[in-house]
């Protein structure tokens, strides 16, 4: 069955520190990789994807991701954390539509979600 | 280009009514997804449609249904409430179904408080 998992409930780090949130996924055939952002009362926001080419990917408010095939992984990091980056981030996977075991769609498996809390 | 709108914002109901929840994508947007979130089970997909026929469907009762528009508008409907469909439920569009490699863009939800 496709999954992802986000380990950490929540993550703690000071303002000007580098933060990384951690994501891994099991799907069949190639995975598409997301990460979103969600502050209070409000909807997800799209931060940057991993389709296909260079393993770290940059997307918006300076936040990037390292896709990691042979762990599994897309961790997402930032050089230098911001009180305002404070907020829940969620991973998600959509599986490959070409892969044979998979219904073309695109519906997205979010993990469970990690707090991060930026202290100033 | 206007985002996706969700209404109403917020809805109080009480056991055993229905609810329908209206959904206006991203304008040129023809995929429409439902999601449902809670703190004990996070995200969770409820059904997606394109071209006013549901294409996939989560794992959820058959009293949670939905319907496509042909403006792309789409409205989910939740019959028979009970109190563990207290929850936000968050629509989201993106251009295509074949268009897999694009991000679904989210609104901010409709949060829905079961009485």
């Amino acid at each position: 069955a496709q999954s992802v998992a986000q380990p950490e409930d929540q993550v703690n780090v000071a303002e000007g520190n580098p933060l990384t949130v951690k994501c891994t996924y099991s799907v069949s055939g190639n995975p598409y990789l997301f990460w979103y952002v969600q502050y209070p009362n409000r909807g997800l926001q799209f931060l940057l994807k991993y389709i296909t080419g260079d393993n770290l990917v940059k997307g918006s408010y300076g936040f990037e991701a390292e896709f990691n095939k042979s762990q599994t992984s897309f961790h997402l990091k930032k050089p230098s954390a911001l009180v305002s980056d404070s907020a829940l981030y969620f991973c998600a996977v959509r599986v490959d539509p070409l892969h044979k075991a998979n219904q073309a769609g695109t519906a997205l498996i979010f993990g469970k979600g990690t707090t991060l809390s930026v202290s100033s | 280009k206007a985002g996706v709108t969700q209404t109403p914002r917020y809805l109080i109901k009480t056991r055993g009514q229905q609810v329908t929840l209206s959904c206006s994508p991203i304008s040129g947007h023809r995929s429409v997804s439902w999601y449902q979130q809670t703190p004990g089970q996070g995200l969770q997909f409820l059904f997606e449609y394109f071209s006013e026929t549901q294409r996939n469907k989560g794992n959820f009762p058959g009293r949670f249904s939905g319907r496509q528009f042909s403006n792309s508008r789409s409205e989910m409907n939740v019959s028979t409430l009970e109190l563990g469909d207290s929850a936000l439920y968050l629509c989201a569009s993106s251009p295509g179904m074949r268009e897999s490699n694009q991000p679904q863009h989210f609104g901010d939800g409709t949060r829905l408080s079961i009485l």
